[in-house]
């Protein structure tokens, strides 16, 4: 079956410059997730959605971060005023059900972002 | 958190088991023990998971020492497509945010032709 798609896959953009990047979680799944990876570290938690309700969003480094998920399913990440140290591949993941501690999170292939 | 610790990098013969180390001496009663693994230019996908018991799936292994201080993720006969990082991570149902998963820098896992 399909799995979480994330697009685009590469974004370039122009310091200051509005973005938005999609997920599309697998059908069904309740909790969405979005992480950011940095070029050699490991993925890093933004933020966390149940259903459309946003429970979690102590990761997001900035209010120039803003993520949604206003029907329950698809979310998009949108990143204003976009500066250098944004560049980094950010993650999608759903869960089938609540997220809790033994849920497998499912990951999409992630957008690389090139901020210049 | 109890925090995990791993080699940053290990090598292997394509066709032999590979044993890859996981410490997480300040782990609670309660946390149970993930690997996710990260192949090149993709998301991190699921391998296995335990509490206590050896735990065993199509994909790996998963040793838990009695005293639950550390952890071997077993590949049972590694293949070039298992070059990837590999992450342990611990989650506590006791956490609120036990939701959240916390990766480390992880073991990158070389595998030789």
């Amino acid at each position: 079956g399909a799995g979480v798609s994330q697009s685009p896959r590469y974004k370039v953009a122009k310091r200051g410059q509005d973005v938005a990047l999609r997920c599309d979680p697998i059908s069904g799944h309740v909790s969405l997730f979005w992480y950011q990876q940095a070029l050699g570290q490991g993925p890093e938690f933004l933020t966390y959605f149940q259903n459309e309700a946003q429970l979690d969003k102590s990761g997001l480094p900035s209010d120039r971060f803003f993520a949604e998920r206003p029907e329950g399913s698809v979310s998009t990440l949108k990143i204003q005023r976009t500066q250098q140290e944004d560049s980094a591949v950010y993650l999608c993941a759903s869960s089938m059900l609540a997220g809790g501690p033994q849920e497998t999170q499912y990951f999409g292939p992630g957008t690389r972002l090139l901020v210049l | 958190d109890a925090k995990t610790t791993q080699p940053n990098s290990m090598e292997s013969n394509e066709e032999e088991p590979v044993h890859l180390p996981c410490n997480h001496s300040t782990i609670s009663g309660t946390d149970y023990i993930h690997w996710y693994r990260q192949l090149p230019s993709q998301g991190p996908e699921y391998v296995i998971h335990g509490l206590t018991s050896n735990v065993n799936n199509r994909m790996a292994s998963l040793a838990i020492a009695e005293d639950r201080k550390s952890s071997t993720l077993i590949l049972h006969r590694a293949t070039l497509r298992d070059a990837a990082v590999y992450y342990c991570i611990l989650r506590d149902p006791r956490m609120d945010s036990s939701y959240k998963l916390i990766f480390g820098s992880g073991t990158r896992l070389l595998v030789r032709p």
